[in-house]
């Protein structure tokens, strides 16, 4: 099954402790990227990559990192977490990087509480 | 620069009634328009989308939208609601331009009346 795959999907930490959400897809696609949803707000880029170690920022990157070394895994690192990175956070891939057309696919999402 | 404006936060409808969710956008090359629901605790998955080609398109579940390029407008219907529609909808944009950057809507929660 196609599918994009987000880990953990719930996490409560503290202020300053490192973490790394996991995403990984299982279709071959060249573009990935984080979004951020926030009431209000709808989803905000945190970051994307358009193909294996090829990484960008989007409109929200601060306070986080990415990584791309494997085409089917993209992580999300938060080096300090401050509670204004409690969120909800998607995963999401698209076949043919560059085609507007391509349907994201995402994951279920992962919701980070930082205390 | 782009950008995509969802006039309604919330939509209340009865069960069997049609189902009206209002977006605009700017976008100062070709758009791609999209529509996506999001069900609770769930990813986004996408009902439709517009691409150039026709003007009205239709989507999964009884879904069309369409695309006004003199309004800017892509607007969502569906002529009978159903429960399984209470959902948070999302108009997103993408361009030519900027690496084909999505942009998001800020969603519509739709609320269905028995």
């Amino acid at each position: 099954e196609a599918q994009v795959t987000q880990n953990p999907r719930y996490l409560i930490t503290v202020t300053g402790k490192k973490l790394t959400v996991t995403c990984s897809q299982n279709m071959n696609h060249e573009y990935m990227s984080w979004y951020r949803q926030d009431p209000g707000l709808g989803l905000r880029q945190i970051y994307y990559s358009m193909n294996v170690e090829v990484t960008d920022k989007g409109d929200v990157p601060e306070g986080y990192k990415v990584s791309r070394k494997e085409k089917r895994n993209f992580p999300l690192i938060l080096e300090s977490p401050s509670p204004n990175q409690t969120s909800l956070y998607f995963c999401a891939s698209r076949r043919r990087q560059g085609a507007p057309e391509g349907e994201l696919f995402f994951g279920e999402g992962s919701r980070l509480t930082v205390l | 620069a782009q950008s995509v404006t969802q006039l309604d936060s919330h939509v209340s409808v009865s069960e069997g009634t049609p189902v009206l969710l209002r977006c605009n956008y700017s976008s100062s090359y070709s758009p791609s328009l999209f529509w996506y629901v999001q069900h609770p605790n769930k990813g986004l998955q996408l009902l439709l989308k517009y691409t150039s080609a026709a003007t009205l398109v239709k989507g999964i579940n009884g879904f069309e939208a369409e695309f006004k390029k003199s309004e800017t407008s892509f607007h969502l219907t569906k002529p009978s609601a159903h429960m399984s529609d209470a959902a948070e909808y999302f108009c997103v944009v993408s361009s030519t331009s900027n690496d084909y950057k999505l942009s998001f809507g800020a969603g519509t929660t739709v609320t269905v009346r028995a």
